[in-house]
């Protein structure tokens, strides 16, 4: 158990649909990294927050949208949902993200959202 | 942007022996990590080079970072079963940590 929790872990939804995961990061870890896993495909960084501000986007498409909030967890919100948005969304969570230089700054999956859009 | 890429996708090995997976980066990294995913699995850190020309070993697991900071292998020796699954690289420059298309490895036993 990494310590890193996403719900839920399993979502069906037609296209045109919105759907919201959630991601509680480690206790203590500041930022939260969203990716994207689709089939047979490597893992296609979203977007990376740090204590509440955006830090760095990756290919997020416009559709996509994600937050962190105060409490430090955050939601990967995805709407006008296609087919091709099928995919295992990750995330994870480090102690640190302010510094390109950090050493040790492990990143902790969690086990990922599975969604299928139908 | 940075891009990183790996190779070879994937490898097929005999239980016993050895194989080296490669990871190139289009920028300096500050630092470069790999991970692990077991079949429908998530990715598990496995070890973090910072310096130049670093060399790190985890048992048969050997890890290194190029002079140049944009290259990185994982060499695994006598490889064993519980070596399936795939093996991503991922460096990390300017708050991204962006990661290789991985290595899938299956054993013939």
């Amino acid at each position: 158990d990494s310590g890193v929790t996403q719900t839920p872990k399993h979502l069906i939804t037609a296209t045109g649909q919105r759907v919201t995961l959630r991601c509680s990061p480690r206790s203590g870890d500041l930022s939260v990294y969203w990716y994207q896993q689709s089939l047979d495909q490597g893992l296609q960084f979203l977007i990376h927050y740090y204590n509440g501000e955006e830090r760095a986007k990756g290919n997020i498409l416009e559709r996509f949208s994600a937050q962190q909030f105060p409490d430090l967890h955050s939601e990967l919100n995805l709407s006008s949902l296609e087919l091709g948005d099928s995919a295992l969304y990750f995330c994870a969570s480090s102690a640190l993200g302010g510094s390109a230089l950090s050493y040790g700054n492990t990143i902790y999956f969690g086990e990922g959202s599975w969604l299928t859009v139908v | 942007g940075q891009q990183v890429m790996q190779i070879p996708q994937y490898q097929h090995v005999q239980e016993g022996e050895d194989f080296t997976t490669y990871c190139n980066s289009s920028t300096t990294l500050s630092n470069i990590q790999w991970y692990k995913q077991r079949p429908g699995g998530h990715p598990v850190f496995l070890i973090q080079l910072v310096k130049s020309g670093e060399v790190k070993k985890q048992k048969r697991l050997t890890f290194q970072f190029g002079e140049a900071k944009k290259n990185s292998s994982l060499h695994i020796t006598a490889t064993q079963t519980t070596d399936v699954g795939t093996y991503f690289c991922a460096g990390y420059s300017d708050y991204k940590l962006s990661f290789g298309a991985g290595t899938t490895v299956t054993v013939r036993a």
